[in-house]
């Protein structure tokens, strides 16, 4: 089983639709997570953080439940410009090692 | 400000050949990291220095060593390379402290070995 799990996707949405993202991670010791996008064949670029109490960033939204070692991401209104991939990322310790998901591919059409 | 700067963009190598990627960061970040990241796959941790002086491996050390030069500098080497070593290869940098952990990643670098 992989440290951190996502959706395989792809996701292909019209603009203007919500969609959500999942994420697990195994390793309960993890102590800080994250949203990396990435567009095709460029580096990832963090996205949002996320909190047991839930963030948001416009229209995005992220949420963290460590009981259930569950992230997720959701956005709302979608443009075409969000087409890229989503790595979800668990991270070990304060200067420690991060474990990416393989990532969830959105599309968004007009 | 450059951020975090890979060298070279492109490499082919022939199998057995040895080449060294370089990787500077100029935000004073005490953390680096080199990852690889296959077609259609996440990023896989190949090591990690947590501080100048310091490196420890990660998920997928085999094949590769590496060198923290100094607290800008973390090379990766690859003393005989193989073709399953053909990967995009990103170098990233973080402050150190827990929710400081954002990694600022460089461009990549793009391998082929033949």
């Amino acid at each position: 089983r992989k440290e951190v799990e996502q959706d395989p996707g792809p996701f292909n949405v019209p603009e203007g639709a919500t969609v959500a993202f999942n994420c697990t991670y195994s390793n309960s010791a993890s102590q800080s997570f994250f949203w990396y996008r990435q567009d095709c064949r460029k580096e990832p670029k963090l996205l949002m953080s996320v909190y047991s109490s839930g963030n948001e960033d416009g229209r995005f939204t992220a949420q963290l439940n460590r009981a259930s070692q569950y992230i997720s991401l959701l956005i709302r209104d979608s443009k075409l410009s969000d087409s890229a991939t989503y790595l979800c990322v668990a991270h070990l310790g304060s200067a420690g090692k991060s474990t990416f998901g393989d990532g969830t591919t959105l599309t968004v059409k007009p | 400000n450059a951020g975090v700067t890979q060298t070279p963009k492109f490499q082919v190598l022939k199998t057995g050949q040895s080449m060294t990627l370089q990787c500077a960061q100029d935000m004073n970040h005490n953390s680096m990291y080199w990852y690889r990241q296959d077609p259609g796959m996440g990023l896989r941790l190949i090591y990690y220095s947590a501080s100048e002086g310091t490196t420890d491996k990660g998920e997928v050390p085999n094949g590769y060593n590496v060198s923290r030069l100094n607290k800008r500098e973390f090379s990766l080497r690859l003393e005989s390379a193989a073709p399953s070593q053909t990967s995009v290869y990103f170098c990233a940098s973080s402050p150190v402290g827990v929710g400081y952990n954002e990694q600022f990643f460089g461009p990549g670098t793009r391998l082929t070995v033949l």
